[in-house]
């Protein structure tokens, strides 16, 4: 079964810095994706990066960046020059080549502080 | 012009009540589910359905019913509602294509269901 772990429930940060997520996530499969998923109070899924398993290199987004380590199965999300609007739950989510079932972590409720 | 929308967007109803949530996306996926998002925030997939056709039922009670009468529209009916019910419960879509899950799943704005 796969399984998605992110081991911090909530983290701070100060507008402008630097804030790092954990995930990491468990399967035998060697083709998949890799999600972070966004979930401000407004409560909509946001779609904030993603990253393909047969790829090294690491998926960018404007200030969002990822840390891909396929053999430690690690999937950290970067946020540079932290926004208020950054403020959000955020979800780490996992699905297989192929695959039918979207499987998220637990969260991690990320405060941007002024 | 939303691409998966859900209707309503808030429910509070009663114990006992049958209601009904309703999913409609305009983007052309083959493929539709439903997930509960429980008060500890964490995300469960309930059902998928793919080009009307249900592939999977992850345990959820049989007091929960899915209908999907064309691809673009996944409806949920709750019969019996129970205050354990209480949740939101999103509505979401995917690409059928090859690699086409690995654009990630668009996800409508929530029904934030209350049984009281």
């Amino acid at each position: 079964a796969q399984t998605v772990t992110q081991s911090q429930p909530e983290m701070s940060v100060q507008e402008a810095e630097t804030v790092t997520l954990s995930c990491t996530y468990d399967t035998s499969e060697s083709n998949y994706y890799l999600f972070w998923y966004k979930q401000p109070p407004s409560r909509q899924m946001i779609l904030v990066i993603r990253q393909e398993a047969y790829k090294q290199q690491n998926a960018t987004e404007n200030r969002f960046s990822v840390n891909f380590q396929k053999a430690a199965k690690s999937f950290s999300l970067k946020i540079s020059d932290s926004q208020l609007g950054d403020t959000a739950m955020y979800f780490c989510a996992f699905i297989i080549e192929g695959g039918n079932k979207l499987v998220f972590g637990a969260g991690t409720i990320l405060r941007v502080k002024s | 012009d939303t691409a998966v929308s859900q209707t309503p967007k808030y429910l509070v109803t009663q114990m006992g009540n049958d209601k009904s949530i309703k999913c409609e996306q305009n983007l052309g996926h083959d493929t539709m589910y439903w997930y509960k998002q429980d008060s500890k925030k964490f995300l469960k997939i309930m059902f998928s359905y793919n080009n009307k056709e249900l592939i999977i039922n992850e345990t959820v009670p049989n007091r929960f019913s899915p209908k999907s009468p064309d691809k673009a529209h996944l409806n949920l009916h709750i019969n019996s509602l129970e205050l354990g019910d209480s949740a939101v419960y999103f509505c979401a879509s995917s690409q059928d294509l090859p690699g086409g899950v690995g654009y990630g799943y668009t996800f409508g704005s929530g029904t934030r269901l209350t049984v009281v």
